[in-house]
């Protein structure tokens, strides 16, 4: 069983910025993709970007173009969502979601989400 | 980006009763596209992906349709565990998007 767990809860200062990661356990072999979705308060799903460790490509959303970063460590099965400049409209649970990376693409599995808090 | 668009935006329904959610594309998607549940404070689980092939463990008391533009997901037989944020989402072209959810309450 495929199980993505993310680490703790942040509160940072406006401006600062934010690393999430997500560790894969059970089934890893490395054709997935790790992407990245956050949730603000009471909102729906956005994405933010994908890596795919196997190949080293990593792509992004246009609106979060300038401001993430994503990374894999494929030693550790582990992927990384770091976030700049964060201001409060920041402010969400951000998951980690396996996609398979072929097509179509669909996200099978999803981690338990990091809250990010960036006070006004 | 494709902009996703999901009908109703929240709906109430009775233990048993049969429900069906549409999503509707800005453009032609072909099929992909897939249904997510979110239950309160938990991660979206896969429900349905390529418009219609049911995930691996989920009841087939779920079913989803259509291509192109137009979706649909059927719930029948709802269990009050069916109380959630219904989400679609379309991976034909990046950025991926999802629809603004539906939520789904069960009297």
């Amino acid at each position: 069983q495929v199980q993505l767990v993310q680490s703790g809860a942040e509160v940072k200062k406006p401006g600062s910025s934010v690393k999430v990661s997500c560790k894969a356990s059970g089934d890893t072999s490395n054709t997935y993709a790790i992407n990245w979705v956050r949730q603000a308060p009471g909102q729906g799903l956005e994405w933010m970007g994908r890596i795919m460790p196997f190949v080293d490509i990593v792509i992004y959303a246009q609106k979060f173009q300038d401001r993430v970063t994503i990374t894999a460590d494929k030693s550790s099965n582990s992927a990384y969502m770091e976030l700049s400049s964060l201001n409060s409209a920041d402010t969400a649970v951000y998951y980690c979601a396996r996609g398979v990376a072929g097509d179509p693409d669909y996200f099978d599995y999803w981690g338990q989400g990091t809250v990010v808090t960036v006070p006004p | 980006d494709i902009q996703m668009t999901q009908s109703p935006s929240s709906l109430s329904v009775s233990v048993g009763d049969r429900v069906t959610i549409t999503c509707r594309a800005s453009e032609i998607i072909g099929t992909y596209l897939n249904w997510y549940r979110q239950q309160p404070g938990k991660a979206p689980e896969l429900l349905i992906y390529t418009a219609s092939t049911l995930q691996s463990g989920v009841p087939s008391t779920f079913s989803g349709s259509g291509s192109g533009t137009d979706f649909t997901l059927t719930i029948s037989g709802l269990l009050p565990q069916d109380s959630a944020i219904y989400f679609c989402q379309q991976t034909y072209s990046s950025p991926y998007t999802f629809g603004q959810g539906t939520k789904l309450e069960i009297k």
